[in-house]
């Protein structure tokens, strides 16, 4: 993996599911992995900072995975709700920058 | 609530117009940096500075340029606005260490260039 990848590009889940979304990024030099909630006519706002191996972190009914042996981290959302749609950004987080995937747009349908 | 604001929100220029995006932030950041995102693509690094007097060029090449003579501000300018200048801007900032600290955004700015 050269560039951080996100999938899928889309989704629509109704309410009450549960779903999850991958991103995968460069092994080799991993410093952090950090997801963002980007909701139309708002800033990205921030989830998680991942650091280490094996993290799993959690807010609510959101939380994150993160693999950095295989270069992979998931997001999992309980028991999904309308406020929820947004699109997820994943993006692998160096000494100098933040180099995003395209992220994934989530529409909770009621 | 982040302390990082964006004007203008929307921004419609004709072709060869100078214009300049406004980012400042609150929050005593060393790092800023300058996004561009065009519709259904990834945020693309165009501009990052570690402090005063710092700038430098990210991923993305951009006729673009930018500036930083106080922490707060990171203003953005492009000289003579084209059509292809159409897209999404949006600035963050993050403290120094910020691999493994979480980055501030501003709201974007929309330009369209006609």
């Amino acid at each position: 993996i050269l560039n951080v990848e996100q999938s899928p590009q889309s989704l629509h889940v109704q309410e009450g599911d549960s779903t999850n979304f991958t991103c995968s990024f460069p092994s080799s030099n991993f410093y952090a992995l950090h997801w963002y909630r980007w909701e139309t006519a708002k800033s990205p706002e921030a989830l998680f900072v991942m650091t280490l191996n094996g993290d799993e972190k959690k807010k609510g009914r959101i939380s994150a995975t993160l693999n950095t042996k295989e270069g992979y981290s998931y997001l999992y959302i309980k028991g999904s709700q309308p406020e929820d749609s947004a699109t997820y950004l994943c993006a692998d987080a160096g000494t100098y920058k933040y180099i995003f995937g395209t992220g994934t747009r989530l529409k909770v349908l009621a | 609530e982040a302390d990082i604001y964006q004007t203008p929100r929307y921004l419609v220029i004709g072709t060869g117009k100078k214009i300049t995006l406004e980012c400042s932030q609150t929050m005593g950041h060393d790092k800023m940096y300058w996004y561009q995102q065009d519709p259904g693509m990834e945020l693309h690094l165009i501009h990052y500075s570690y402090g005063v007097n710092s700038t430098e060029k990210g991923d993305l090449s951009s006729e673009s340029t930018v500036s930083r003579i106080r922490t707060e501000h990171f203003p953005l300018t492009l000289e003579s606005a084209r059509p292809s200048h159409t897209s999404q801007y949006l600035c963050a900032s993050s403290e120094t260490g910020g691999e493994y600290t979480e980055a501030f955004f501003g709201q974007g700015t929309r330009l369209t260039v006609v």
